[in-house]
């Protein structure tokens, strides 16, 4: 069985980072790359980055340039997000989502979601 | 990017009607797009790959057709699990870009 299991909701103060986790199992961890997702309170959804674990290449949102650093570890079937110099916008819950290494195939399976609350 | 104008942003539908969310982009996506279901408190779900591939074990009143620039996804006798939101997703370019949503309520 295919699962994405995240790390726990955080809260931080504003101007500190967060490192989000998402392990895989149940499948191939090279085989696919993995998506980071936001979702802002009551909104839609946002591509954030894309890790390829295969060849450590990393993709970003010109949007989260500077936030957003994606890093995954093949030891471990690990995929992380960390997140710098939060402010009150970056408030949300953050998912990852696996897809094919070429592109042209969905989001198929998401992690739970974790939910980053940035507050003094 | 490809911006993704999906409407309409919310409905509301009785038990049993059929139901169609529309999402247009703005170029061609070659039929790339796939629709997710997305409960409170949960991750989306993936329903329905390259237009209108259903997912394993997905029910069949879900569909969905398209091609080029325009797509639409249907509901038909809309069940009370049924109520949730629904995103569309283009896959055919990077970045990939979601739809607006919408939300679907009881009447």
């Amino acid at each position: 069985e295919v699962k994405l299991q995240q790390s726990g909701d955080e809260l931080v103060r504003p101007g500190a980072s967060v490192k989000i986790s998402c392990k895989a199992s149940g499948y191939t961890f090279t085989n696919y790359a993995m998506y980071w997702v936001k979702q802002s309170p009551g909104q839609g959804l946002e591509w954030i980055g894309t890790i390829i674990p295969l060849i450590d290449t990393t993709s970003y949102n010109q949007k989260f340039k500077g936030k957003a650093t994606l890093t995954a570890d093949k030891s471990s079937n690990t995929a992380y997000m960390e997140l710098s110099r939060l402010t009150s916008e970056d408030s949300a819950v953050y998912y990852c989502a696996r897809a094919g290494n070429y592109g042209y195939t969905p989001f198929d399976y998401w992690g739970q979601g974790v939910m980053v609350t940035v507050s003094s | 990017d490809i911006q993704m104008t999906q409407s309409p942003p919310s409905l509301s539908a009785s038990l049993g009607d059929k139901v169609t969310i529309t999402c247009q982009t703005s170029q061609n996506i070659n039929k790339y797009i796939a629709w997710y279901q997305q409960k409170p408190g949960k991750a989306p779900r993936l329903l329905i790959g390259f237009t209108s591939r259903l997912v394993s074990g997905i029910p069949s009143r879900f569909s969905g057709s398209g091609s080029g620039r325009d797509y639409s996804f249907s509901i038909s006798n809309v069940e009370s699990e049924d109520i949730a939101s629904y995103y569309c997703l283009q896959y055919d370019n990077s970045p990939p870009t979601f739809g607006g949503g919408t939300k679907l309520e009881l009447k």
